[in-house]
């Protein structure tokens, strides 16, 4: 059972390349995010979906897009990478309801120079 | 805004101590709390989750209670082991929405 995958899990990039930070799920969660965790910011939502073709920001979202086209995976786009957007990057699913455990990746490290 | 604050921020104890981390929120509108573990260079686990309606949740070694209108959840682990060391993050979420505030973590040594 793989859980929630994440790749790449390191990433070099300029400022002002794009990326895209691939996230899957087995487990047929209806519910997917993303969050990103900085150093005295803890972790902080960026997006997260509720159902393939559904989804929507969340604390944190300038600068990143998503799409949600099957329920196993959601990816996380950079359209122009800044220097602020240096963090480590996890996926996260569950299924939607009360009580159900939210299941991380094992993170993603992104360095932008 | 919620906000969610962990004290301390980093905790050493020796082994076999029992111990008590702390988790407190701002607004007491929440959904659930959950305890996690990180370990370095890895994601977050799930340890506990307290609905809203309920006081405690126990797992092995680990028991979490949660007093909402206080704003207040405590871990409290028993017997501790060096494989307790980690980071311990809570998390509450809210009555609106899917989001989950996290606070800023307890990074727990546990000397042998």
């Amino acid at each position: 059972n793989a859980g929630v995958t994440q790749t790449p899990k390191f990433q070099v990039l300029k400022t002002g390349q794009s990326m895209t930070l691939q996230c899957a799920q087995d487990m047929n969660h209806e519910y997917m995010s993303w969050y990103r965790q900085d150093p005295g910011m803890g972790l902080r939502l960026i997006h997260y979906s509720v159902g393939a073709g559904i989804t929507d920001q969340g604390e944190v979202p300038n600068g990143y897009n998503v799409s949600r086209s099957t329920t196993e995976d959601f990816p996380l786009r950079l359209l122009s990478a800044a220097p602020s957007q240096t963090s480590v990057y996890f996926c996260a699913s569950r299924r939607q309801g009360s009580g159900n455990t939210i299941y991380f990746g094992e993170g993603s490290w992104l360095t932008v120079v | 805004k919620q906000e969610v604050t962990q004290i301390p921020a980093a905790l050493s104890v020796p082994e076999g101590e029992n111990l008590v981390l702390n988790c407190s929120f701002t607004d007491s509108a929440i959904y659930n709390l959950q305890w996690f573990r990180q370990d370095p260079g890895k994601g977050l686990t799930s340890l506990l989750l307290i609905q809203s309606s309920q006081r405690e949740q126990t797992s092995g070694r680990l028991n979490a209670s949660l007093d909402k209108s206080s704003g207040r959840s405590t871990l409290y682990i028993a017997a501790s082991q060096p494989g307790d060391s980690a980071t311990y993050l809570c998390a509450v979420r809210g009555n609106a929405g899917n989001m989950l505030t996290f606070g800023g973590g307890t990074r727990l040594m546990v000397k042998p």
